[in-house]
């Protein structure tokens, strides 16, 4: 059985700071890697995907892909209090696409 | 540009009953996938396809079938609804180059209750 794993939190954060975030899996085929965000009552709205080890940065959010460890994070630089939501990790693989239980991450005032 | 649209957005079935969700892309996606979330949880993967005329199994297949006869459209069939299967759904569609999948754009959701 293919896992995605994230701490459910919340994770609460005050503005300004630095919310981080992360993501481990269990298949090592996994060949693609996404950051979900999910506000209630709605969709989940891409925000980044990542293919390679490394950084991938994109305005105030960062993705980090580490194949060897099988784990993925986000960061979020800044933070603002329309970034509380709940942020999905996805991996995918040969069609497969596996999500995280999500995290939910607050941003106080 | 109209994306993913799946349809209904609210349903209340009774339990024994059947019903299609029906979802929709118009971006020439070779994958698309059917998802539930159940309240406060995840998305759980139902069945999935890579092309026309090819489906597999998700995680959470039992209860549920699907087609798909064009690149289009991908439908999901529940027959003999139960109550467990009250949740929300999802549709999405990505491109899926190279056999890796790429960025999923997702459908607004269907509400489903089963009573």
């Amino acid at each position: 059985q293919k896992e995605v794993e994230q701490n459910s939190g919340p994770l609460s954060v005050p503005e300004g700071a630095i919310a981080s975030l992360n993501c481990t899996y269990s298949d090592r085929g996994s060949q693609s890697f996404f950051w979900y965000r999910q506000y209630s009552g709605k969709s989940p709205e891409l925000i980044m995907s990542i293919y390679s080890n490394g950084d991938k940065e994109d305005g105030r959010f960062t993705a980090q892909l580490n194949k060897a460890s099988q784990y993925v994070s986000l960061l979020i630089r800044d933070s603002q209090p329309s970034d509380s939501a709940t942020y999905l990790c996805a991996v995918g693989s040969q069609g497969n696409l596996i999500f995280g239980k999500g995290t939910k991450l607050s941003v106080k005032p | 540009n109209a994306g993913v649209t799946q349809t209904p957005k609210f349903r209340i079935l009774k339990i024994g009953q059947s019903m299609t969700l029906q979802c929709t892309q118009d971006m020439n996606h070779n994958y698309m996938y059917w998802y539930r979330q159940d309240p406060g949880m995840g998305l759980k993967l139902i069945y999935y396809s890579v092309g026309a005329g090819i489906t597999d199994k998700g995680e959470v297949p039992n209860g549920y079938n699907v087609s798909r006869s064009t690149t289009e459209d991908f439908p999901l069939r529940l027959e003999l609804a139960a109550p467990s299967q009250t949740s929300v759904y999802f549709c999405a569609s990505s491109y899926g180059g190279r056999g890796s999948n790429t960025e999923a754009f997702f459908g607004q959701g269907t509400r489903l209750t089963v009573v």
